[in-house]
């Protein structure tokens, strides 16, 4: 398959905290990334978008930061909330065989404590 | 708007049946894809069907095929089925070919 999922990484806050996700990218001419929720028993929830000529983009308690030189992406979640409690996704839109697709991460598992 | 629709939202089939899963897209969308997620292998990219035809295919065996009508609804068979297609079964749609919005899936388990 295109995308990896074998051990999910799971990051612990607690609530209030800031939260910080990581994914690193494989495909140096991706040019757009997606950030996806995913709770349980739903479907991915797209959550922010940032394209290759930016850096940063910031959306309602949510920003994302894109290194290019590194292939690194990151969520940053703001005064983490309970219902934040999910899998995170990083996808990059690449081009693999010839043909433009979505790539996702293996995700990340964030868990909130009260 | 609606969001993406899936139908069945779960299904038991036996060795050996074949399952037809459903996807309406969000109104407008003319993309259509399916994902495969597992939890050893996580979302693995199916294919995707714009205007009626296969745009993009993933590395999955020639049992799994989709269809796309008119209306941009789509469904995706799985023939011959073997256990290891359990899985939930996602389908989102767009209408630029990049941000994709998923629908909440079909858990399909095969016994």
């Amino acid at each position: 398959g295109e995308s990896v999922g074998l051990h999910l990484p799971t990051l612990s806050v607690q609530e209030g905290d800031n939260s910080i996700i990581n994914c690193a990218y494989s495909n140096s001419a991706s040019d757009y990334f997606i950030w996806y929720k995913q709770e349980s028993g739903k479907g991915p929830q797209f959550i922010i978008d940032i394209r290759s000529n930016m850096d940063k983009r910031q959306g309602q308690r949510v920003t994302v930061l894109l290194n290019k030189t590194v292939k690194h992406l990151s969520l940053q979640i703001a005064a983490t909330q309970p219902g934040d409690s999910a899998v995170y996704f990083c996808a990059e839109m690449g081009v693999i065989q010839g043909a433009q697709k979505l790539v996702f991460g293996q995700g990340t598992r964030l868990t909130i404590n009260p | 708007k609606a969001g993406v629709t899936q139908t069945p939202r779960y299904l038991i089939k036996t060795r050996g049946q074949q399952v037809t899963l459903s996807c309406s897209p969000i109104s407008g969308h003319r993309s259509v894809s399916w994902y495969q997620q597992t939890p050893g292998q996580g979302l693995q990219f199916l294919f995707e069907y714009f205007s009626e035809t296969q745009r993009n295919k993933g590395n999955f065996p020639g049992r799994f095929s989709g269809r796309q009508f008119s209306n941009s609804r789509s469904e995706m068979n799985v023939s011959t089925l073997e256990l290891g297609d359990s899985a939930l079964y996602l389908c989102a749609s767009s209408s630029n070919q990049e941000t994709q919005y998923f629908g909440p899936g079909t858990r399909l388990l095969v016994l």
